[in-house]
């Protein structure tokens, strides 16, 4: 079975910095999806950027990219010019690739709890 | 695109009675996942859907849970006999599942949080 793990369970940064959010990951499969998910308080959970484990590129999306390292089973979120609006609870997910003879849902992380100091 | 929706949004009840919860996903999303997630934790997976049919199950869905997707859409997950340990947050998601094994976002619900007296 596959497991996350987000070794940091609060992080805090001043308001236009930038933080990183740490992510591992345990698997003997060779395929598979990563993904960091954003859940703002009280508010439903939203994807924020994902990683297709074949590709090398690191993915980014605006002011969010990653690290991963595949080798290193890595895969680190990089908030650049924090914004209060960043503010929530951060989950890292693994899915399998889709076999296609059934799938498996999202394992998650206990997620890291993102302050935005103004 | 009206997002997944989920119903009730906060349900109380006391130990030893049932509930119901339903989800509505996205409407072109052919598949369909619930997960819990308790207070300070990230979901779990319990089970999914792929159209009508209940592909997966967790280890976590016990005799007591139930769910049902009866003609591919909403669907709709029960739990019998309520247990204090039950109190939890139930997120639905959807996604459109494609062959050749690419996998789609999964989208999720705003939750329905349950809390067993």
């Amino acid at each position: 079975a596959q497991t996350v793990t987000q070794s940091q369970p609060e992080m805090s940064v001043q308001e236009a910095e930038t933080v990183t959010l740490s992510c591992t990951y345990d698997t003997s499969e060779s395929d598979y999806y990563l993904f960091w998910y954003k859940q703002p308080p009280s508010r439903q959970m939203i994807l924020v950027i994902r990683q297709e484990a074949y590709k090398q590129q690191n993915a980014t999306e605006n002011r969010f990219s990653v690290n991963f390292q595949k080798a290193a089973k890595s895969f680190s979120l990089k908030i650049s010019d924090s914004q209060l609006g960043d503010a929530a609870m951060y989950f890292c997910a693994y899915r399998s690739r889709d076999s296609g003879g059934g799938a498996d849902g999202l394992t998650f992380g206990k997620g890291t709890h993102l302050i935005i100091q103004p | 695109d009206t997002g997944v929706s989920q119903d009730p949004r906060h349900k109380i009840t006391k130990r030893g009675q049932n509930v119901t919860f339903r989800c509505d996903p996205i409407s072109e999303h052919n598949r369909l996942y619930w997960y819990r997630q308790t207070l300070g934790q990230g979901p779990e997976f319990l089970t999914y859907f792929q159209n009508e049919a209940q592909l997966e199950k967790s280890r976590l869905l016990s005799d007591r849970f139930s769910a049902e997707r009866p003609k591919g859409s909403f669907s709709t997950l029960e739990i019998q006999r309520t247990e204090q340990g039950d109190s939890a947050m139930y997120l639905c998601a959807s996604s459109l599942g494609r062959t050749g094994g690419y996998q789609e976002t999964q989208y999720f619900g705003p939750g329905t949080r349950l809390l067993v007296l």
